[in-house]
């Protein structure tokens, strides 16, 4: 049980571009979602807190218009980068809390590396 | 001062023996703890999760925390070249409902066969 999906596993993609990243838990349903990011060698890096129906809490630092987060469901949360640069490449890692777990507990998702050219 | 600190390593630790990681944290008020473990190049996988003092243990794995002390740690029992990861700690804040893990930067153990 808890299984979080993300697609796509990994997106390259020209400067400029916008790059949409889907975080799916499979099997229970999710009341919180985290958007981490992660550089080489560096520890995760939380981006945002997204909760079903609500808008997106952003970590300071973290531009909201660049990172877009639609969290449409209880099992589906969106990480848009819009406009993307090179510098925003990294490994983009979604994480879900479950309706009536342990508190604190996060699934994560495997992943999704993006390399801006 | 870091929130949660933990030794970067590398550890290393023969095959069979116990791997021990440690971590302290700041806030007093936390409330639980946790241990991923992450592979090189993947995301991280839940292991265990502690939330009262003393001991937790699931198979070859072993939770300890000591709020009084302000850390938890995580042994390894039997170690094998498979354990050989980044083993992040995560603390839960203090608040009721604040779903928010801080996490370490990670120890990274090898074990050698």
């Amino acid at each position: 049980g808890a299984v979080v999906s993300q697609h796509p596993s990994w997106v390259i993609c020209k400067s400029g571009t916008s790059v949409k990243i889907e975080c799916r838990s499979l099997d229970f349903q999710a009341t919180t979602m985290f958007w981490y990011r992660q550089f080489p060698k560096q520890s995760l890096m939380l981006m945002a807190t997204s909760n079903e129906g609500s808008k997106a809490t952003y970590e300071q630092g973290v531009e909201k218009d660049k990172f877009l987060i639609n969290h449409a469901s209880l099992t589906l949360s969106t990480l848009t980068v819009t406009s993307a640069h090179p510098e925003d490449s990294s490994f983009y890692i979604c994480s879900a809390r479950a309706r009536g777990g342990f508190p604190g507990t996060q699934y994560f998702g495997p992943g999704t590396r993006l390399t801006v050219l | 001062q870091k929130e949660v600190e933990q030794n970067s390593g590398p550890l290393s630790v023969p095959e069979g023996a116990i791997a021990s990681l440690n971590c302290t944290y700041s806030d007093r008020g936390s409330q639980s703890f946790f241990w991923y473990r992450q592979y090189s190049g993947k995301s991280p996988e839940l292991i265990m999760f502690i939330y009262s003092n003393g001991d937790k243990e699931d198979g070859r794995f072993t939770a300890q925390l000591n709020k009084a002390s302000q850390y938890v740690s995580l042994l390894i029992r039997d170690s094998q070249p498979s354990d050989s990861a980044t083993y992040l700690c995560a603390v839960n804040g203090a608040n009721f409902g604040n779903e928010k893990l801080t996490f370490g930067t990670g120890t990274r153990l090898t074990i050698i066969p």
